[in-house]
């Protein structure tokens, strides 16, 4: 079965400074890979999602994350953190109409 | 268009009572999806519907069950309430054979359970 790993629980930044947030999935076939972050007291909204090709792939929001099949890793990056992406972003994997979510990372931005 | 809207966004209830939550999904979606979110346990699969068919079930005991309508609205009910149930339950709609499951979320329900 499909599984999600996210390494970190909470992550503080500065505003203005660069942010990874690593996903580690596994999966026994090429995966559909999501980010989607939360903010306090709302449902889950998507940022980004792999399916196939080129394993850069581009978000809304300035994020962007990078599938690495053979560290079967997904993870996500900006290259400038700003106050407002201070939030829960969550990892899933998904197939078959079946989506399993990694448990998130919370993010601080220090001013 | 609408995005999914759950109802209500707030609810208390007390312990073994039974509570119903709604949703009704992004038009043209056909699958619906709900979860659960609590701190302890973050996001957990509860049920899948697709045309009124429960395609795939989570991990849950037999309180939690659900239905979808031939409009594709769903809804999922949950009897004999314990404090455990209290959670962020979200619903989620997806496009017809996407195949790759891109959920687009509600803003969830909140269920205190006192």
């Amino acid at each position: 079965a499909q599984s999600v790993t996210q390494p970190d629980i909470h992550i503080t930044v500065s505003e203005g400074a660069s942010l990874e947030l690593r996903c580690n999935y596994s999966y026994g076939a090429t995966p559909y890979l999501f980010w989607y972050v939360q903010s306090p007291g709302q449902g889950l909204q998507l940022l980004l999602k792999y399916f196939s090709g080129d394993t850069l792939v581009q978000g809304i929001k300035g994020f962007e994350a990078e599938f690495k099949r053979s560290q079967s890793s997904f993870n996500l990056r900006k290259p400038s953190v700003h106050w407002s992406d201070a939030a829960e972003y969550f990892c899933a994997v998904g197939a078959d109409n079946d989506m399993r979510f990694g448990a998130g990372t919370r993010l601080t931005v220090k001013p | 268009k609408a995005g999914v809207t759950q109802t209500p966004r707030y609810l208390i209830k007390t312990r073994g009572q039974q509570v119903t939550l709604s949703c009704s999904p992004i038009s043209g979606h056909r699958s619906v999806s709900w979860y659960q979110q609590t701190p302890g346990q973050g996001l957990q699969f509860l049920f899948e519907y697709f045309s009124e068919t429960q395609r795939n079930k989570g991990n849950f005991p037999g309180r939690f069950s659900g239905r979808q309508f031939s409009n594709s609205r769903s809804e999922m009910n949950v009897s004999t309430l314990e404090l455990g149930d209290s959670a962020l339950y979200l619903c989620a709609s997806s496009a017809p054979f996407s195949g790759a499951n891109v959920l687009t979320f509600g803003a969830g329900s909140r269920l205190t359970v006192l």
